[in-house]
């Protein structure tokens, strides 16, 4: 199972908008609606962002949200601040009943 | 407080055997799957293995680790483990246990515990 695309870095303004994409397959992103999104700041765990395509946990902001459109994930940070920069990384169920999660972008917040 | 601790990383040899372990407190955790998730140094994640709540009717795995490690859990203790065999340099990793809320939306995670595999 090869891992979901995403670039490897994007940067953005504080206030910007901000979108991150995440590209598998009809057999991953594009067959479930099982796909999460996880913010890793240096030397700390991952937290998650965004579950079941669209889902924000309790605690975190309605800066972020997610959408898909077939085999295409994508996460959107409104309002960027500086405490947003950031590796993050996208995971989806596959077909073959295991997960696969992306390489990760590296956000910067210039 | 809701947590989850790691242990039992260390320095092992190639070939040789580790036993991880996830302890769960402050937080549910018999009935949630539960995964494994790793991380080589500078490297992005990797997902391991998955259990489910009650230990036996789900256990799946990466296929760089199908066959070598071994993922069960302890609900009366509040603890998931990995049993790792045969390890590999390239198994060298930050190894974290998270809890699935969602068809794997991880939402708790823990710190990590570091398993280097080198002679």
């Amino acid at each position: 199972q090869s891992a979901l695309t995403q670039p490897a870095s994007v940067s953005g303004s504080p206030g910007q908008s901000i979108t991150f994409s995440c590209t598998g397959t009809s057999n991953d992103v594009g067959g479930y609606n099982y796909v999460s999104w996880y913010q890793q700041h240096p030397g700390r765990a991952p937290k998650l962002m965004i579950y079941d395509v669209s889902k924000r946990p309790s605690g975190v902001t309605h800066r972020f949200s997610g959408s898909k459109s077939g085999n295409t994930a994508s996460l959107t940070i409104s309002g960027l601040q500086p405490e947003d920069e950031a590796d993050y990384y996208c995971c989806s169920y596959t077909s073959t009943y295991i997960w696969v999660f992306g390489g990760g972008t590296k956000l910067t917040v210039l | 407080q809701e947590q989850l601790v790691e242990s039992g990383g260390g320095v092992v040899q190639p070939g040789r055997s580790l036993r991880l372990s996830c302890a769960a407190s402050g937080l549910s955790f018999s009935s949630f799957a539960m995964h494994w998730v790793r991380q080589s140094p500078g490297k992005g994640l990797e997902w391991v293995a998955v259990i489910s709540y009650d230990g036996n009717s789900i256990k799946l795995y990466a296929d760089s680790v199908k066959g070598r490690f071994t993922i069960s859990r302890d609900n009366s203790k509040s603890t998931l483990f990995l049993e790792m065999n045969s390890l590999r340099p390239e198994d060298t990793a930050m190894y974290y246990c998270a809890r699935d809320l969602s068809g794997g939306g991880l939402d708790y995670w823990g710190q990590g515990t570091l398993v280097t595999v080198s002679s």
